[in-house]
């Protein structure tokens, strides 16, 4: 069974506080790092993927970071806003199996 | 055109009924997927097509039929559920199957009466 932890579950934050949360995958068999933004009522968007070791990705004030050796990856919120207010999912792509298993999620609320 | 559409949004079904959610997307993503998510749980992986031939099921119940007509369309074809069936059911497609950033329709809220 391949484990796709996300930490912490759920965390509320004022307006302009900078946040960040875990991703962790096995360290084994490693193809690519999914994350998604999930807000109320929508769609899951990606915001990124990422397949090399030490990849940095950053879309506006969302970036994210990937250690392969050690199974983990961080996103990053700076100076967060109302409109930030979802879940964050990540997915880990297994290279024996090919497939996407999703972690549980970080739930984020941006109080204004 | 960059969505995933699915139909219905909202499904109420009895056990003995027979129902399909229908998913479409025209992106000219060659894989696509079904997921089902419980509340406050991952999406769960259901079936892979990927170049409209199933590649993947994760042993799920025959209650659950996929089927993918053409390179655009995916069904899930419903029969004899239990009220445990009821769930979100997601629709994703992507380019490649592993690398390609999943596009997900908004999903069918199913229950099971």
């Amino acid at each position: 069974i391949l484990n796709v932890e996300q930490s912490p579950q759920s965390l509320h934050v004022q307006e302009g506080d900078s946040t960040n949360f875990t991703c962790s995958f096995p360290s084994s068999n490693f193809y690519a790092l999914h994350w998604y933004r999930w807000e109320t009522a929508k769609s899951p968007e990606a915001l990124f993927v990422m397949t090399l070791n030490g990849d940095e990705k950053k879309k506006g004030r969302i970036s994210a970071t990937l250690n392969t050796k050690e199974g983990y990856s961080y996103l990053y919120i700076k100076g967060s806003q109302p409109e930030d207010s979802a879940t964050y999912l990540c997915a880990f792509g297994s290279s024996n199996t090919g497939k996407l298993i999703f972690g549980q999620g970080t739930t984020l609320q941006v109080k204004p | 055109d960059t969505e995933v559409t699915q139909t219905p949004k909202h499904l109420v079904m009895g056990m003995t009924n027979k129902k399909s959610l229908k998913c479409e997307q025209h992106m000219g993503h060659r894989a696509m997927y079904w997921y089902k998510q419980k509340a406050k749980k991952p999406p769960e992986l259901m079936f892979v097509y990927s170049y409209e031939k199933l590649s993947i099921n994760e042993s799920v119940p025959s209650r659950f039929s996929p089927e993918c007509p053409n390179s655009s369309l995916l069904n899930l074809h419903l029969h004899a559920l239990q009220p445990e069936d009821s769930a979100l059911y997601l629709c994703a497609s992507s380019q490649d199957r592993m690398t390609g950033r999943y596009t997900f329709g908004s999903g069918t809220r199913l229950t099971v009466v």
